[in-house]
């Protein structure tokens, strides 16, 4: 079992849409979770970071933790051609520890 | 923009070279890891640099060493290279704060430099 799992995709949605990514991971020691969005060929932005359970928000983006269950999803609304991008999901076993990393989504947003 | 760098940018090499790869930390961050991400993939963390001390190693070889100085500016130097060598190379600075130590904050955060593009022939 992979340490953090993401669906590969391609993930399509149209524009407007809202788009739904999701991740799991295996160590419930985990304690930070983070998304980053990569274009290709470039190098991985930080989008999100969360750490308690529960929602939060920033502009078009929602991130989702459930620690009982050992997942963690990102929601983007009014998805924008510009979102086309694989979304990583990483996580922080220890504070200061390194970054697990999933092997990202791909997200393709349709005019 | 980041404010995290790194050089250079595209790199050939031929296997059984070495190679060193140079990243600077932004602006008052004093921990820096590297990460290897191969095509299609997630990155890979390499190893750690805390107050110029490796403070945390992935599943990477000997071959993989580094190197960081007073200013947190750091080097990722690979020898005897092989053909799946050939990835992505991402630095990535965190700032000053927990490194180990709770609570979590935002420290935690690490931001990535543009990548150096290394291909083994």
């Amino acid at each position: 079992q992979k340490e953090v799992e993401q669906n590969s995709g391609p993930l399509s949605v149209p524009e407007g849409a809202i788009a739904s990514l999701n991740c799991t991971y295996s160590d419930r020691g985990s304690q930070s979770f983070f998304w980053y969005r990569q274009y290709s060929g470039k190098s991985p932005e930080l989008i999100m970071f969360i750490y308690s359970n529960g929602d939060k928000e920033d502009g078009r983006f929602t991130a989702q933790l459930n620690k009982a269950s050992q997942y963690v999803s990102l929601l983007i609304r009014d998805s924008q051609p510009s979102d086309s991008a694989t979304y990583l999901c990483a996580v922080n076993i220890a504070a200061g520890n390194k970054l697990t990393f999933g092997g990202g989504t791909r997200v393709l947003v349709k005019p | 923009e980041t404010g995290v760098t790194q050089s250079p940018t595209h790199l050939i090499k031929t296997r059984g070279q070495q190679v060193t790869l140079r990243c600077s930390s932004q602006s008052g961050h004093n921990t820096v890891s590297w990460y290897q991400q191969a095509l299609g993939q997630g990155p890979q963390f390499i190893f750690q640099y805390y107050r110029e001390e490796e403070n945390g190693r992935g599943n990477f070889p000997p071959r993989f060493s580094g190197l960081q100085f007073p200013n947190y500016s750091s080097e990722l130097n690979v020898n005897a290279l092989e053909l799946d060598d050939s990835a992505l190379y991402l630095c990535a600075s965190r700032p000053p704060g927990t490194s180990g130590r709770a609570p979590l904050s935002s420290t935690d955060t690490q931001y990535f430099g543009p990548g150096t593009r290394l291909t083994v022939l």
